[in-house]
């Protein structure tokens, strides 16, 4: 069965920091994998995904991701961070047919 | 161009009570998704509607249904409401293609149900 494990709920980063918001999955099929993020009171919006090719993934706002098969990791990250980039952070995988399985989600909280 | 709307945002029910939540999806999009995200936790599951069919469910009990209408609109209806039902309910849409499980989620701004 696929999964998902955000390894640190809580990221607490000063501005213009660097940031590593770190995933870790397993899964019997393909994987294509997700991040989201959630901004307080809103629903999700898609970051990046990887299905294939390249291993290191661009998205929007400045994140990337790379996928790592052998450690089985996906993680997200930002060379300097926003205030606006405090949120609610998720990564998921594409589970049984076209469902998203969600890890638990990273806080990312940044101050000036 | 509207992306996925949700009604009601918000709603307070009591135990035992019905209810029930709509989507719109974003336009082109023929697939809609529903998800539950509790308080603290990512969003899980709950079922795919395709072609006006329920074509993929997750572990919920057979208390949440729901429909697809002709115009890829879709409602998730809750019986028998529990305490726990108490959840941001996320509808997600997507167009199916032929990679399935590539196409990506589009979600919207969520229902948050309140149940006393």
């Amino acid at each position: 069965a696929q999964s998902v494990t955000q390894l640190d709920s809580q990221v607490p980063v000063f501005e213009e920091a660097p940031v590593e918001l770190r995933c870790n999955y397993s899964s019997s099929v393909s994987v294509y994998l997700f991040w989201y993020v959630q901004y307080p009171n809103q629903g999700l919006q898609l970051l990046l995904k990887y299905l294939s090719g390249s291993t290191l993934v661009k998205g929007i706002n400045g994140f990337e991701a790379e996928f790592n098969k052998s450690q089985t990791s996906f993680h997200l990250r930002k060379p300097s961070v926003h205030i606006s980039d405090t949120a609610e952070y998720f990564c998921a995988v594409i589970g049984a047919g076209t469902a998203l399985i969600f890890g638990k989600g990273t806080t990312l909280s940044v101050s000036s | 161009d509207a992306g996925v709307t949700q009604s009601p945002t918000h709603l307070i029910k009591t135990r035992g009570q019905q209810v029930t939540l709509r989507c719109s999806p974003k336009s082109g999009h023929d697939t809609v998704s529903w998800y539950q995200q509790a308080l603290g936790q990512g969003p899980q599951f709950i079922f795919q509607y395709y072609e006006e069919e329920e074509r993929q469910r997750g572990n919920f009990p057979d208390r949440f249904s729901g429909h697809q209408f002709p115009n890829y609109s879709s409602e998730l209806n809750v019986n028998a409401l529990l305490l726990g039902d108490s959840a941001l309910y996320l509808c997600a849409s997507s167009l199916r293609t032929s990679g399935l499980g590539q196409e990506t989620q589009y979600f919207g701004p969520g229902t948050r149900l309140l149940v006393l």
